[in-house]
């Protein structure tokens, strides 16, 4: 595809439940970042990833979240034992290197824990 | 402080300009950009400057960096009403090479007709 694609594009889970998110990034593009956009809080970064490894985990919440990337390409983020203060609508980015001018964004996936 | 900050909400009439202004944290961040979230979409982005640039134009699109201030506006010369949407300012902080970037909370333009 010509740009990133996350799915599911809408996610309601009860409490208590792990849920999975998936980024296809750009074909190429080496580096990946996923971001949380909370209401009222705008966005948060969370993860970055140089082809499959993350040098950067520091912004990562809590150890309930988790995320990997494989073959370089498709990056899984993982929310364990869900709570209602992860609502929020979960942003991947991509760029061609690290630190290239350009991020761009999915559309993202709107996360609800009732 | 240690955010960027914003103002949250902007109105303008149609055919006005639109000036959003931003403060930024580091001093040594190297880019700053304006991203343009339109209802229910991603983020795009709009322009970036460098560090060294007082000034950037792009058609109706004027940035404006003050480095000693840390303040980064964006003008929209003859705002439309297509140009409705929240604007985030971001700061890619000085530092390793990653490029994760540090957002604002964006400002909600609103243009009347």
């Amino acid at each position: 595809g010509a740009g990133v694609s996350q799915s599911p594009s809408n996610k309601v889970t009860e409490k208590g439940k792990d849920v999975e998110l998936r980024c296809d990034p750009i074909s190429g593009h080496t580096a990946l970042y996923w971001y949380r956009q909370s209401l009222g809080q705008g966005l948060e970064f969370l993860i970055y990833f140089q082809g499959n490894s993350a040098p950067d985990k520091s912004g990562l919440p809590s150890d309930r979240f988790s995320a990997e990337r494989t073959g370089g390409s498709v990056s899984t983020l993982t929310i364990q034992r869900t709570q209602q203060e992860d609502s929020a609508v979960y942003l991947c980015a991509s760029s061609l290197v690290p630190g290239f001018n350009e991020q761009y964004f999915g559309p993202g996936t709107r996360l609800t824990v009732t | 402080g240690e955010d960027v900050e914003q103002s949250l909400f902007l109105s303008v009439r149609e055919g006005d300009s639109s000036v959003i202004n931003c403060t930024y944290t580091d001093s040594s961040s190297t880019y700053l950009y304006w991203y343009k979230q339109e209802p229910g979409a991603g983020l795009q982005l709009l322009t970036y400057i460098f560090s060294n640039m007082d000034m950037k134009q792009d058609q109706r699109l004027t940035v404006l960096l003050n480095k000693k201030d840390k303040h980064l506006s964006l003008r929209i010369a003859d705002t439309q009403t297509g140009d409705s949407a929240i604007y985030f300012c971001a700061e890619r902080r000085g530092g390793g090479s990653q490029g994760n970037l540090i957002f604002g909370k964006g400002t909600k333009l609103s243009v009347k007709p």
